[in-house]
């Protein structure tokens, strides 16, 4: 039981270069979140999904897309990468008692 | 709108000295709260949660409908205690959680 996975875990981006961020659970959990912490800053909701087929925003969404076309699988895609998308990015699941799982993280550096 | 509020970016204790992490929160209802702990180099991982009403690493937290609070407490701070604890809350029914922006645990030696 893997739990939640993200990959990768690091990634340098050059200003307008494009990428995704791969998330994929084994818990069968409905919800997923995608996450970001800048340095010395709290968690800000960028996407999350209620199940599959079902996104929607969360406080900031500009710059990021997602897709939920299975249960276990939620990529956050990165268009047009700029220096204020650097930071960590965590994805995460809820499940029983509403306790959240979270993966490791993605650290993305964008240059 | 639910919405949890963690005052203090940064606490910083001695070893030995009491902890008091605060967390406040705003909902009409009756909220599940928890408090989620990130060790460096870690992720991030539940501590504890009100209905569990248990103690996690010496530490406790009660919920405080009258003040709508929910203040993470440890008596004796341990230098493994340094992490950066978040406070978050579930609504109920098909609501997501909520956390707040974190507070930044350093415990002195």
């Amino acid at each position: 039981n893997a739990g939640v996975t993200q990959t990768p875990k690091f990634r340098i981006l050059k200003i307008g270069q494009s990428m995704t961020l791969q998330c994929t659970q084994d818990m069968n959990h409905n919800y997923m979140y995608w996450y970001r912490q800048d340095p010395g800053m709290g968690l800000k909701l960028i996407y999350y999904s209620v199940g599959a087929g079902i996104t929607d925003k969360g406080e900031v969404p500009n710059g990021y897309n997602v897709s939920r076309s299975t249960t276990e699988d939620f990529p956050l895609r990165l268009e047009l990468a700029a220096p204020s998308q650097t930071s960590v990015y965590f994805c995460a699941t809820q499940g029983p008692g509403n306790t959240i799982y979270f993966g490791e993280g993605s650290w993305l550096t964008v240059v | 709108a639910q919405r949890v509020t963690q005052p203090e970016k940064l606490l910083s204790v001695f070893k030995g000295a009491p902890v008091e992490l605060k967390c406040n929160y705003s909902y009409s209802g009756s909220p599940e709260l928890f408090w989620y702990v990130q060790y460096s180099r870690q992720r991030l991982q539940l501590l504890l949660r009100h209905i569990s009403r248990e103690s996690i690493k010496g530490f406790t937290a009660d919920l405080n409908k009258g003040e709508t609070s929910f203040h993470l407490k440890k008596p004796f701070a341990q230098e493994e205690d340094s992490a950066m604890y978040y406070c978050a809350l579930h609504s109920g029914g098909y609501q997501k959680v909520t956390f707040g922006t974190g507070t930044k645990l350093q415990v002195i030696p």
